[in-house]
């Protein structure tokens, strides 16, 4: 079935430090792939998405390429800030309509 | 506005209850979602809608259950069988089809006493 892997947090960073996030995944045919922010006590929102090999997303600083040909879609910035502070999950829609989703990193941007 | 909403924000129940959490949306969406949050983990698919009166179970779905008697309401009930009820409960919903991303309601969480 579809995967998700994303690597494991925390991760802690200086405000200003650039940021990269790996997510791997395994799916049939052509997933759609997301990335998702999760500030504390609330529900997830969208970050950035591609729908196809090549295409970028990008948001907020934020940007992820689709790599058919590594099946990555590693999320990027190149300079946090604090309240970047957040998980972050990596997912896709594969066959059926299903989201599935990575474990999620923790990122702590510090002063 | 348009969007999707969880209630409660906060439940509490005693070991043995059932307890249903709601969940509605103005989206006109024909796919819905229910995940489960442990603390420092990520989200695991409960049960999924695509359409109305359809669902299928994901991949904890064992001590839950839904309904889907209309399209903007996907009420999940946490069964007295589920063994480890405590969580934060979050409910989605989409276009479907595949390809679209999910909007996410705020969560609700279950706490057993």
């Amino acid at each position: 079935g579809d995967s998700v892997t994303q690597m494991e947090g925390p991760v802690t960073l200086s405000e200003e430090a650039c940021l990269t996030i790996n997510c791997t995944y395994t799916a049939t045919g052509y997933p759609s792939l997301f990335w998702y922010v999760q500030y504390p006590g609330e529900g997830l929102q969208l970050l950035l998405k591609a729908t196809k090999a090549d295409d970028k997303g990008s948001n907020k600083g934020f940007e992820a390429t689709y790599r058919k040909e590594t099946t990555s879609f590693h999320l990027e910035k190149g300079s946090v800030q604090v309240s970047d502070s957040a998980v972050y999950f990596c997912a896709l829609t594969g066959t059926a309509s299903k989201l599935t989703f990575g474990t999620g990193t923790r990122l702590q941007v510090t002063l | 506005d348009g969007g999707i909403t969880q209630s409660p924000k906060y439940l509490f129940r005693k070991e043995g209850q059932n307890v249903t959490l709601s969940c509605e949306q103005n989206l006109n969406h024909d796919a819905m979602y229910w995940y489960r949050q442990d603390p420092g983990q990520g989200l695991r698919l409960i049960y999924y809608s695509q359409i109305v009166n359809d669902f299928q179970k994901g991949d904890i779905a064992e001590g839950y259950s839904v309904s889907r008697e209309k399209k903007e309401s996907f009420p999940l009930t946490v069964t007295s069988a589920q063994k480890n009820p405590t969580a934060f409960y979050l409910c989605a919903s989409s276009i479907g089809g595949g390809g679209p991303e999910a909007f996410f309601g705020q969560g609700t969480r279950l706490t057993v006493v």
